[in-house]
């Protein structure tokens, strides 16, 4: 089963912010946080991963709470182009990677 | 950087015959791959994880008689179903660990989709 548990939807008004919550509450000290996208039909796309930290890319910001039980994926300014189901995954120390429902993201115009 | 590509992207095939999928790290090797499975509506079910020089380590319930899975050099990994039937047909995706890489971020391909008739 996954480890981790996020709303199954959200709706975000073109050029807002779109803000993805995120439970891992079972989460290792050691294991990092991962953020991926799945757009209809493809594979998934990496956006980006922390640790303890708070983290910023290109992409999006990574917000993680200081207890490490949950986090917020934030798209700053958010397209159509963002329609898309994301998916906050914790990676376990084989690599193993499960994979829960996500979140479909509607970025509505 | 950090490519994966996959092929074919889609392929028909008739039932009992075997498809083979490619998986290659384009642009970094990848000392571990994993194939994973989607189902229409459904999220991505991990299959095997696929190491470079050893065998792959199935997940339960995944029949390695049926799903052979070969890692032969550190860019490349191939999935055969073998002997395919209509509920074989899904959507297939490999991932690939960059061996140099910091973390365990897995770069994943577009996916192979599978239609058994």
């Amino acid at each position: 089963d996954a480890k981790t548990t996020q709303p199954p939807s959200m709706d975000c008004a073109e050029g807002r912010a779109a803000n993805l919550p995120c439970n891992h509450s079972t989460i290792s000290g050691n294991e990092y946080v991962y953020w991926y996208r799945q757009i209809h039909s493809q594979g998934p796309q990496y956006i980006i991963h922390g640790l303890k930290n708070n983290e910023t890319n290109e992409m999006a910001s990574l917000i993680i709470t200081e207890d490490r039980k949950s986090s917020t994926l934030i798209l700053p300014h958010a397209t159509l182009r963002d329609t898309a189901v994301y998916y906050c995954i914790d990676v376990d120390i084989y690599q193993k990677v499960t994979f829960g429902t996500g979140t479909k993201l509607q970025v509505i115009p | 950087g950090a490519v994966v590509s996959q092929h074919p992207s889609w392929v028909i095939c008739k039932s009992g015959t075997s498809v083979k999928i490619e998986c290659r790290s384009l642009d970094f090797q990848a000392t571990t791959m994993f194939w994973y499975r989607q189902f229409p509506k459904q999220s991505l079910m991990l299959m095997a994880t696929s190491n470079e020089g050893s065998k792959a380590t199935y997940e339960q319930g995944v029949e390695k008689d049926k799903f052979l899975i070969n890692h032969a050099s550190l860019t490349l990994s191939t999935l055969t179903v073998t002997s395919a039937h209509p509920e074989d047909s899904s959507f297939y995706i490999c991932s690939a660990r960059d061996r140099l890489g910091l973390g365990e971020t897995q770069y994943f391909g577009p996916g192979t989709r599978l239609l058994v008739l």
